[in-house]
């Protein structure tokens, strides 16, 4: 069985500039989270999606982070603009539903200068 | 919100040696308390979970424990052994929810040859 698959898995913007995460999650999950995990901390969660609505977004900065599950299966997370900030890994995980084993992606190591 | 602590940060012992790290959560309706493992370069992977109807759960060499009235729990690895150095996060949540994830801040642990 395939894992979560994500990408780039690194990246390096300048702050301002705009950068998107894509995820695919194992195949049949129809729960997905995506975390942001600064270096030395435990993983955030940012927002959950069962299947293509959000469940929870409420630690989102909405003003500068967006996602959407379109067709309820892969899922983009974008930020715009970055700051420093947000350096970070972000994390994808998906299950097959609420209360169900959480499986992660290797992430995506961002880098804003 | 929930709040995880986690204790210690760090934690280095000797190969054969057992290692307990310990966690303590806020939210008395919390239900549902996993424990990732995370190599360099990897996301989270889970090692090991309880459910509150339970105190305790081994699997091989990983035990955890909980402690409901005291809000704590602790994974316990026994006859540690090189591979099992890495980053150790314990999380709590509710289940039946939206199952919304809260890490604790995490512990390195060292097995020395």
């Amino acid at each position: 069985e395939a894992g979560v698959a994500q990408s780039p898995r690194y990246k390096i913007i300048e702050k301002r500039q705009s950068v998107a995460f894509w995820c695919n999650p194992i195949s049949g999950h129809a729960t997905l989270y995506w975390y942001q995990q600064i270096l030395g901390q435990g993983p955030k969660l940012l927002i959950q999606f069962q299947n293509n609505g959000v469940v929870d977004d409420s630690q989102l900065p909405k003003d500068r982070f967006s996602a959407e599950r379109l067709k309820g299966v892969d899922s983009t997370l974008k930020i715009q603009p970055a700051k420093l900030e947000d350096s970070a890994v972000y994390l994808c995980a998906s299950s097959l539903g609420g209360g169900s084993e959480q499986y992660f992606g290797p992430g995506t190591r961002l880098t804003v200068t | 919100g929930e709040n995880v602590e986690q204790h210690p940060s760090t934690l280095s012992v000797q190969e054969g040696d057992s290692a307990v790290i310990k966690c303590t959560y806020s939210d008395s309706a919390s239900n549902y308390f996993p424990w990732y493992k995370q190599e360099l370069g990897k996301g989270p992977q889970l090692i090991i979970d309880i459910r509150s109807n339970v105190g305790e759960k081994k699997d091989q060499r990983i035990a955890v424990t909980l402690n409901k009235t005291a809000k704590h729990f602790s994974l316990h690895i026994t006859e540690t052994q090189p591979e099992d150095s890495a980053v150790y996060f314990c999380a709590a949540s509710m289940v039946g929810g939206a199952q919304k994830l809260v890490f604790g801040q995490g512990t390195r642990l060292t097995i020395n040859p």
